[in-house]
């Protein structure tokens, strides 16, 4: 069956660690994957998307990485500070356009000062 | 104003009664999501608009009846609900087709409590 985990469902780390939030997939081949962030009591907010030909994306202190062989994305959040706090999502884009996004669980970060 | 706006952002509401949420978008966007999101489960999908053509409907009971009437208006028509159906009611939007990836910007979501 096809399923999408985030695998840990709360993630705990001191301010000024790396933090990395895993994603893997099974039964999908995903054309693209994006990350949100999601607020106690918000809708989700878009970070960073990445296509199935590239293996790293950069944003300020986020990085992104997806192996397609491993069928997994990492996310990684550098000098985490406790305003990273938050629950992340990752979203499978099956091909490009209008496809709809399959999105996991989500992990709840906490950054403790 | 910009952005997605969704009202109310919170509802309560008994089984017997009728009521909508509104979802509003300022982007110029082309397509409109309703999103269920409950504790501890991913985002649903419930339905999809693109060019007020709704393209799905992902199994969604009948007592949630979705509206477009323009692709900047999307609304959630709701009736005799039950208590399972009290979660975080997520709108979104996006561009499509084209290069965009189908990123999706969101509301705050209508918190909806059935008693």
């Amino acid at each position: 069956s096809q399923k999408i985990e985030q695998n840990s469902e709360a993630l705990n780390i001191q301010e000024g660690k790396t933090a990395t939030l895993t994603c893997n997939y099974t039964n999908y081949s995903p054309a693209y994957l994006q990350w949100y962030r999601q607020d106690p009591g918000r809708g989700p907010v878009f970070l960073l998307l990445i296509r199935e030909n590239e293996k790293e994306k950069r944003k300020e202190r986020l990085k992104v990485t997806f192996d397609t062989t491993l069928k997994q994305s990492l996310f990684h959040i550098t000098a985490s500070q406790p305003a990273d706090s938050a629950t992340y999502l990752c979203a499978l884009g099956l091909l490009s356009g209008n496809t709809p996004l399959v999105f996991g669980k989500g992990t709840r970060l906490s950054v403790i000062a | 104003e910009t952005g997605v706006t969704q009202t109310p952002r919170h509802l309560v509401m008994g089984m017997t009664n009728k009521k909508s949420l509104k979802c509003e978008q300022h982007l110029g966007h082309n397509a409109m999501y309703w999103y269920k999101q409950s504790a501890k489960k991913p985002l649903e999908l419930m339905f999809v608009y693109n060019f007020k053509e709704q393209t799905e409907n992902n199994s969604v009971p009948s007592r949630f009846s979705p509206e477009c009437p323009n692709s900047s208006h999307l609304f959630l028509h709701l009736h005799t609900l039950q208590p399972e159906d009290s979660a975080l009611y997520l709108c979104a939007s996006s561009q499509v087709p084209g290069d965009s990836a189908g990123e999706l910007f969101f509301g705050e979501g209508s918190r909806l409590t059935v008693l």
